[in-house]
């Protein structure tokens, strides 16, 4: 069974950094991109990163370019979002989807960004 | 970007009517994915390179759509299929999403 399994999340203040993780298992992780998608409280869904199968391509969403970085360690079965600056637009609920379809997301991770 | 328009936003619907939700892309793009997120939970691939249905959904969905139009319909509404669906462009970076259809049982 696929399952992907996101933790780190929890409460920062602005300015600061926080890294989450995603621990897949169920399937062979380094044959698949992944990707990094959140969603604020009582919004859509949106698009943050994706990272190649080799880490070969790297792709940021223009609102986190810069601040955040995406990150595997396949060794690990391990998908990590290293986030810096934090805004308060940040706060959110932030997913990984295995691929680019997507077809498989985890339960996801809080984070919230508030002094 | 590439924006993409739902609609409508929120719509409610009887057991048994048959459902359309809409998806306007703001410039051309390949194909449409969607996916059905219901209140609380993750969202799941739904339909995937515009017309394919991902394993275990009901066979009352379909898709269909190119260029900027896209859609999904359920051929009769069941109570199981209230959630929010979105509609997803991967045919150039920044991904988007669209903002989402709320579907309701009437």
């Amino acid at each position: 069974e696929v399952q992907l399994v996101e933790s780190g999340g929890g409460l920062v203040q602005p300015g600061r950094s926080l890294k989450l993780s995603c621990l897949a298992s169920g399937f062979t992780f380094s044959n698949y991109g992944m990707n990094w998608i959140r969603q604020a409280p009582g919004k859509g869904l949106e698009w943050v990163a994706s990272i190649s199968s080799s880490s070969s391509y790297i792709y940021y969403a223009d609102t986190v370019k810069g601040r955040f970085t995406i990150s595997r360690d396949n060794a690990k079965n391990t998908l990590y979002l290293q986030m810096t600056s934090l805004r308060s637009e940040d706060t959110a609920l932030y997913y990984c989807a295995r691929r680019t379809s997507m077809d498989a997301w985890g339960q996801g991770a809080s984070v919230t960004v508030s002094s | 970007e590439i924006v993409l328009t739902q609609s409508p936003t929120t719509m409610a619907a009887s057991p048994g009517e048959k459902v359309t939700l809409n998806c306007l892309a703001s410039s051309s793009v390949s194909y449409m994915n969607w996916y059905q997120q219901k209140s609380g939970a993750s969202p799941k691939l739904w339909i995937y390179g515009t017309s394919n249905l991902a394993s275990g959904v009901p066979n009352r969905f379909s898709g269909s759509g190119s260029g900027t139009s896209y859609s999904l319909t359920i051929s009769s509404m069941e109570a199981e299929d209230v959630a929010t669906y979105y509609c997803l462009q991967l045919s150039s970076y920044p991904w988007t999403f669209g903002g989402g259809t709320k579907l309701e049982l009437k």
